[in-house]
């Protein structure tokens, strides 16, 4: 099973928006709405920030949202803040034997 | 409060075996959907294995015949055994509960080396 492809960087200034993607196949993310994204800063675990697609954990900032069309998902980050320099990697369930997958990974820069 | 503490990571040979542990507090690690996850450095996560509730387990084709994962119910602790251990399964391992992924554990570093 591949990994689900992001791009390897994106970076915007304060208040700005940014959007990362995700993207894979009729047999993961274009197949299912089970996509969700994680924010990882350096030497922390790894956070959820959206999931099913499209919905917000409690405690989640509305800034950060989700969607999805055909095979891929994206992640928008709205009125971009310093402390949203991250890492995020996107998930799906995949139809094959090893159920779940994760995308490559985004380095968000605020500059 | 949710708590994942996740212990066991070491040095080891190639052709080794650890087993982690991830104890947990706050939530019962049987009527959950229980995952590891590992992320070598500096590199991405990968998805390593699960265990539903039921006791039905998948695991990544890489780690397939070699890892193990289990749950001890009175100790309220997820396991996952890996035997014949090769360079590149070294990395953190997380433990994680929820599908998705909601609570993390600290993650606990598995280094394989000769």
């Amino acid at each position: 099973q591949s990994a689900l492809t992001q791009p390897a960087s994106v970076s915007g200034s304060p208040g700005q928006s940014i959007t990362i993607s995700c993207t894979g196949t009729s047999s993961d993310v274009g197949g299912y709405k089970y996509v969700s994204w994680y924010q990882q800063h350096p030497g922390k675990a790894p956070k959820l920030m959206i999931y099913d697609v499209s919905n917000r954990p409690s405690g989640v900032p509305d800034r950060f949202s989700g969607s999805k069309s055909g095979n891929t998902a994206s992640l928008t980050i709205s009125g971009l803040q310093a402390e949203d320099e991250a890492d995020y990697y996107c998930s799906s369930y995949t139809n094959n034997s090893t159920l779940d997958v994760f995308g490559t990974g985004t380095k968000v820069t605020v500059l | 409060e949710v708590q994942l503490v996740e212990s066991g990571g070491g040095s080891v040979q190639p052709g080794g075996s650890l087993r982690l542990s991830c104890a947990a507090s706050g939530f019962t690690v049987s009527s959950n959907y229980m995952s590891w996850v590992r992320q070598a450095a500096g590199k991405g996560l990968e998805w390593v294995s699960v265990i539903y509730s039921s006791g039905s387990t998948y695991y990544a084709d890489s780690v397939k015949g070699r890892f193990t994962i289990s749950r001890h119910n009175s100790k309220n602790t997820l396991y996952l055994q890996m035997n014949s251990l090769r360079v590149e399964d070294t990395a953190v391992y997380y433990c994680a509960r929820g599908r998705p992924e909601t609570d993390w554990g600290q993650g606990t570093l598995v280094t394989v080396s000769s």
